[in-house]
């Protein structure tokens, strides 16, 4: 099994500039996040979603906005992008809500300039 | 919003020692998980505590789970090189469904 991926591994935006991450999962999970993760810290939630067709909030939603159109895909839309946003990204999911284990992708490293 | 606040932000101990990392929160979680994170790689999750009172051995780490699932602590024995990393507590409120990460403690263990 692959897991859990994500694409790109490394990006340079300019400021201003729109992007999107890319998040596939093949273990048929229903619940997917996305995380950032500034250098030295925890794990911020930004969105997640519980099943396809359904997305919410997490902590730090501003400037971010997601999709849920299957179960397999979760993609993170950056528009206009600013420094701020500077930050390593991850995705995640698990099999439903109750202690079960979240698996990460590797990581999407993304320097705003 | 529920928060974790973890202690020490970071650690750095000789090969061999023993050291305990913490995990506190005003709020009662339904699990809580501990993972850890090697630079440039995504969190592995270590452990699932989710009974008030719990304690999990696995290997020379062993976690425990408050008895009113508020907090909880890793404690590992004679550390080694191998154990360095960031280590982060999640906790899982069901009817929020998500988890809340702690900041993480970075520990470094020098041989």
């Amino acid at each position: 099994n692959a897991g859990v991926t994500q694409t790109p591994k490394f990006r340079i935006l300019k400021i201003g500039q729109s992007m999107t991450l890319q998040c596939t999962q093949d273990m048929n999970h229903n619940y997917m996040y996305w995380y950032r993760q500034d250098p030295g810290m925890g794990l911020k939630l930004i969105y997640y979603s519980v099943g396809a067709g359904i997305t919410d909030k997490g902590e730090v939603p501003n400037g971010y906005n997601v999709s849920r159109s299957t179960t397999e895909d979760f993609p993170l839309r950056l528009e206009l992008a600013a420094p701020s946003q500077t930050s390593v990204y991850f995705c995640a999911s698990n099999r439903d809500r109750i202690g079960h284990t979240i698996y990460f992708g590797e990581g999407s490293w993304l320097t705003v300039v | 919003t529920q928060l974790l606040e973890q202690s020490p932000q970071f650690l750095s101990i000789q090969e061999g020692e023993n050291l305990t990392v913490y995990c506190n929160s005003s709020s009662v979680f339904s699990s809580l998980q501990w993972y850890r994170q090697e630079p440039g790689e995504g969190p592995v999750l270590l452990v699932t505590v989710v009974t008030g009172g719990e304690v999990k051995k696995l290997k020379r780490l062993t976690f425990q789970f408050g008895d009113a699932r508020k907090d909880s602590s890793l404690h590992i024995t004679a550390a080694q090189p191998g154990d360095t990393g960031l280590y982060l507590c999640a906790g899982l409120n069901t009817n929020a469904g998500k988890s809340t990460f702690g900041d993480g403690t970075t520990l470094t263990v020098k041989p």
